[in-house]
């Protein structure tokens, strides 16, 4: 059992809709991640959320948005997607700049969300 | 920077037979060292990882892994297979940056799809 929860699973949206992908943990981690992966490839750094604070942005474009409300949560917005952007999105944690984990790179990750874009 | 190499896409084995999945990667600074699974519609699960010490380390399902300095490698064993490791497999490295940065920004290999046969 993974103890990064995201929601929904699964999500079909048109080119023109906003819809949002959610993801949560419990484990008092203070860093948050969010990686795309199309199939077949590794997972690929989106952004990453430490202490709440956007600290990475990979030259993403603007139509993903990403929102930490609090430590626990972490949200993508997504705004006029392309068919391209079809891939299965991923959000991680690590336990943040105070504890060693947070030097060592080990992720925790969620199911995933499937996001299909039509 | 840090990058990871893993030599084989694809490895089909027999039930019980053993395996070998190879891993290296270069970097200018000190690294961390992971293995993920990956299984079909899933996301990622931490194998095993190396942060320091014993330069073999072992997973809890009978996979091990053994870090070579001098060859930059940390290729992922195990003696007998199970049908139930098919699944794909992706080496990480994480390195300390110059910069400070005290969060672990993981770089992944291309993974290698390791197909387990009766």
């Amino acid at each position: 059992d993974t103890e990064v929860t995201q929601t929904p699973k699964h999500l079909v949206m048109g080119m023109t809709n906003k819809k949002s992908l959610k993801c949560e943990q419990h484990m008092g981690h203070r860093a948050m991640y969010w990686y795309k992966q199309k199939a077949k490839k590794p997972p690929e750094l989106m952004f990453v959320y430490s202490y709440e604070k956007l600290s990475i942005n990979e030259s993403v474009p603007s139509r993903f948005s990403p929102e930490c409300p609090n430590s626990s949560l972490l949200n993508l917005h997504l705004h006029a997607l392309q068919p391209e952007d079809s891939a299965l999105y991923l959000c991680a944690s690590s336990q943040g700049v105070s504890g060693r984990a947070a030097n060592t790179g080990e992720l925790f990750f969620g199911e995933g969300s499937r996001l299909t874009v039509l | 920077a840090q990058s990871v190499t893993q030599l084989d896409s694809q490895v089909p084995v027999f039930e019980e037979a053993p395996v070998e999945l190879r891993c290296n990667y270069s970097s200018s600074v000190s690294v961390y060292l992971f293995w993920y699974v990956q299984y079909p519609n899933q996301g990622l699960q931490l194998l095993l990882k190396y942060l320091s010490g014993s330069t073999l380390v072992e997973s809890i399902n009978g996979f091990e892994a053994e870090f070579n300095k001098s060859q930059t490698s940390f290729h992922l064993r195990k003696p007998s297979v199970h049908i139930s490791d098919t699944a794909e497999y992706f080496c990480a490295v994480s390195g300390r940056h110059a910069g400070g940065t005290s969060y672990g920004k993981l770089t992944f290999g291309q993974g290698t799809i390791l197909t387990v046969h009766p």
